[in-house]
C-alpha cells in the first residue's frame, strides 16, 4: 500500500515556464488537496476536490489549476512559473465524508525552485 | 473564518524535560482536531487526533493532548522529550462543511538540547 504518492521530488524551473506536479493515491480516498508550504507561513491550501470530476479552490489558487478525472489521480499545474511559487508542495488526501478516521495523508512532498 | 493559532514559533527543550505546544483554533463547532509532526525534509505524519469523547487523547511516540472546549485549545504534550523528537509540529482543524477542509497552524519548531 503505497499512500500518496508525488512526483517529482525536487525540480527547477525558470520563470514562464509550465509544469505539472503529480500526485495519485490508492487508498480509495474521496478527498484529495494541494498545500504549499513556506516558511513562517504554515501549510496553506492550494486546491482540493471531494470527488473525480469536483474540484473547487482553497486559500492560495492563483497561478495553479487542478483536475481530478479519476479518483486516484489529482495533478497540480503551474501554468506560468513565478518565483513566488517557489514553495515546498504536498498532496494530501482522506476519506472525508465516510465513517471512520477523517484524516489527512499526506505525500512526501515535492520542492519545486523557479528562477 | 476558521483559524488555527500555534503562538510559539519555536521551543527549546532539554532532553528528559516535559513538553508543551499550545493550539487554539477558531470555529463556530467543534471542529475535528489534529497533531502532525514534520522532520526534517520529509511529510507530515499524524500524531494524533480528536473527533469525539474522551477530551484527552493519547498519539503515537508517547504524545497525548487535550481538547478544553471553553478554552478553544487543543495541546499537545509529552512528559518526557526525547532527542528525537526535534521536528516541526502542527496542529490542524478539519472543518465538515460544504468544503470540507482542512486548516493548518503556522507550525511550532522543536529543538531537543541534550
Amino acid at each position: 500500500n503505497a499512500g500518496v504518492t508525488q512526483t517529482p521530488k525536487f525540480q527547477v524551473l525558470k520563470t514562464g515556464q509550465s509544469m505539472t506536479l503529480q500526485c495519485a493515491q490508492d487508498m480509495n480516498h474521496e478527498y484529495m488537496s494541494w498545500y504549499r508550504q513556506d516558511p513562517g507561513m504554515g501549510l496553506r491550501l492550494i486546491h482540493y476536490s471531494v470527488g473525480a470530476g469536483i474540484t473547487d479552490q482553497g486559500e492560495v489558487p492563483n497561478g495553479y489549476n487542478v483536475s481530478r478525472s479519476t479518483t486516484e489521480d489529482f495533478p497540480l499545474r503551474l501554468l506560468s512559473a513565478a518565483p513566488s511559487q517557489t514553495s515546498v508542495y504536498f498532496c494530501a488526501s482522506s476519506n472525508w465524508g465516510r465513517s471512520g478516521a477523517n484524516v489527512l495523508t499526506f505525500g512526501a512532498g515535492s520542492r519545486l525552485t523557479v528562477l | 473564518a476558521q483559524s488555527v493559532t500555534q503562538p510559539d514559533i519555536h521551543i527549546t527543550v532539554s532532553e528528559g524535560a516535559s513538553l508543551e505546544l499550545r493550539c487554539n483554533y477558531s470555529y463556530g463547532a467543534t471542529p475535528y482536531l489534529f497533531w502532525y509532526v514534520q522532520s526534517p525534509g520529509q511529510g507530515l505524519q499524524l500524531l494524533l487526533k480528536y473527533f469525539s469523547g474522551d477530551t484527552l487523547v493519547q498519539g503515537i511516540k508517547g504524545f497525548e493532548a487535550e481538547f478544553k472546549r471553553s478554552q478553544s485549545s487543543f495541546n499537545l504534550r509529552k512528559p518526557s522529550v526525547h532527542w528525537s523528537d526535534a521536528a516541526e509540529y502542527f496542529c490542524a482543524v478539519g472543518v465538515k462543511n460544504t468544503g470540507n477542509q482542512f486548516y493548518f497552524g503556522t507550525g511550532t519548531s522543536l529543538t531537543v538540547i541534550p
